[in-house]
C-alpha cells in the first residue's frame, strides 16, 4: 500500500512566522502535489512537482513555496503566513496511474 | 471559472437505499475521471474511476456512469451503509495533462441515517 506520511496533524503559528509542512511518500512516485482544502471551495493545487528539484505552479501559489530536494520529500512552505492560510493542507502522490494518493492531511491554524 | 461541478452540498439517505451523487464538467477534453471520499480530519481516499471511452465503471457497491454528451457523470451506492457517510469529490483529468493534475470539484456532504 502506498502511504503518504504528513509531519503535522495539527499546527498553530502566528502571523509572519515561517511555516515548513513536510510530506514524505514511500512508493518511489514521480509526482507530488500540494493542495489546500477549505470549507465550500474543494480542494485547490498550490503547487506540484513531477520530478527532484521540478516545481510547478497549481492554482493558488501566491504566498507559498515549495522544496523537492529528494524523490520522496515534498515540502510547502508558507514564507510569511497570514491568517488567510488558515486551512487544511493535502499532500498527495503519483505513481504511473492516475490515481493521487493523499496524506492525512495538515490542519493550520495561522493566529 | 469552475470546470468541475457538485452542485448539491449535501445529500441524506437513508440506509440501505440508493446514493447518487452528481457531477458536471464543462472542458469537452477531459480524459479521466475520479471519485474521492473524505472523511474529517482525514486525507481524501480513492474510490472509483472511469475512462471518457466507457460510460460505467463498477466496484462492488460503487458504480460510475460517464455520459459524455452531457458532459455529466454520476456516482451510485447501493445499498447505502452508515459508513459511507463523508464529503465525496468528483476530480477529472484533462487530455494530455502527464503529471496527472487533478481537477476537483467542491464535493458533495453525503449523510446516511440509519
Amino acid at each position: 500500500d502506498v502511504k503518504v506520511t504528513q509531519s503535522s496533524r495539527y499546527l498553530v503559528k502566528r502571523t509572519g512566522e515561517k511555516v515548513f509542512l513536510e510530506c514524505v511518500q514511500d512508493m518511489d512516485h514521480e509526482n507530488m502535489f500540494w493542495y489546500r482544502q477549505d470549507p465550500g471551495l474543494g480542494l485547490r493545487l498550490i503547487y506540484f512537482s513531477y520530478d527532484v528539484k521540478m516545481k510547478e505552479k497549481g492554482d493558488i501559489p501566491e504566498g507559498y513555496s515549495v522544496s523537492r530536494e529528494k524523490k520522496e520529500r515534498f515540502s510547502l512552505i508558507l514564507e510569511s503566513a497570514s491568517t488567510n492560510q488558515t486551512s487544511m493542507y493535502l499532500c498527495a502522490s503519483k505513481g504511473g496511474y492516475n490515481e493521487q494518493f493523499f496524506g492525512p492531511g495538515t490542519r493550520l491554524t495561522v493566529l | 471559472d469552475q470546470q468541475v461541478k457538485q452542485n448539491s452540498p449535501s445529500l441524506s439517505v437513508q440506509e440501505g437505499r440508493i446514493s447518487i451523487l452528481n457531477c458536471d464538467y464543462t472542458n469537452s477534453m477531459f480524459d479521466y475521471f475520479l471519485w474521492y471520499k473524505k472523511y474529517p480530519a482525514e486525507g481524501p481516499t480513492f474510490l472509483i474511476s472511469i475512462s471518457s471511452i466507457k460510460d460505467k465503471n463498477e466496484d462492488g457497491r460503487f458504480t460510475v456512469f460517464l455520459n459524455k454528451s452531457a458532459k455529466h457523470l454520476s456516482l451510485h451506492i447501493v445499498p447505502s451503509q452508515p459508513g459511507d457517510s463523508a464529503v465525496y469529490f468528483c476530480a477529472a483529468i484533462p487530455y494530455g495533462g502527464s503529471q496527472g493534475n487533478l481537477i476537483f470539484g467542491k464535493g458533495t456532504k453525503l449523510s446516511v441515517k440509519p
